[in-house]
């Protein structure tokens, strides 16, 4: 059972590059969360998703955006990446919003 | 915007003493649940209250959510390395989607 799957683990990228992190899910769940988290520091939101075709902002959403064509998938795009994007990224997914945890995958340390 | 805040944010304890971090939200809470990210992982649930004035245990950790529903604690009973990492709660608000972490709390314990 793989749960929640990340790749790439680790990217390096230049200023004003694009990427897209993936994130998918093999538990039939319902909500998806991108957070980032930097260092010493606790976990932002940036998108969130209740289902497919549905997605929201979170606290920090500027220079990124999501997909979410189907349940198991939920790609973070960086577009015009920023010093200010060096961060790692989580992606983690729940069956509900108030009932069930949420479990996060290994995370994405990026560096710009 | 919801806002949580964890107190400390740091705390250094020797091994066999007790710790304790605060929780506390702007907004009141539908739930909260309560993570441990050990150094370089990802946060792993621990537990998730739902009524007000609940408590709840796991072995040696204690946690609480308050009256009000806008905070929790969670107490560590004679603390051991193994202990080690950032906790931190998260919530939701009413009926939002979003689920909010909280600052974290970030323990060390020695010998």
């Amino acid at each position: 059972n793989a749960g929640v799957t990340q790749t790439p683990k680790f990217r390096i990228l230049k200023i004003g590059q694009s990427m897209t992190l993936q994130c998918t899910q093999d538990m039939n769940h319902n909500y998806m969360y991108w957070y980032r988290q930097d260092p010493g520091m606790g976990l932002k939101l940036i998108y969130y998703s209740v289902g497919a075709g549905i997605t929201d902002k979170g606290e920090v959403p500027n220079g990124y955006n999501v997909s979410r064509s189907t349940t198991e998938d939920f790609p973070l795009r960086l577009e015009l990446a920023a010093p200010s994007q060096t961060s790692v990224y989580f992606c983690a997914s729940s069956y509900s919003m108030t009932q069930t945890a949420a479990f996060f995958g290994q995370g994405t340390r990026l560096t710009v | 915007g919801q806002q949580v805040m964890q107190i400390p944010q740091y705390q250094h304890v020797q091994e066999g003493e007790d710790f304790t971090t605060y929780c506390n939200s702007s907004t009141t809470l539908s739930n909260i649940q309560w993570y441990k990210q050990r150094p370089g992982g990802h946060p792993v649930f621990l537990i998730q209250l739902v009524k007000s004035g609940e408590v709840k245990k796991q072995k040696r950790l204690t946690f609480q959510f308050g009256e009000a529903k806008k905070n929790s604690s969670l107490h560590i009973t004679a603390t051991q390395t193994t202990d080690v990492g950032t906790y931190f709660c998260a919530g939701n608000a009413g009926t939002a989607s979003k689920l909010t972490f909280g600052t974290g709390t970030r323990l060390q314990v020695t010998l």
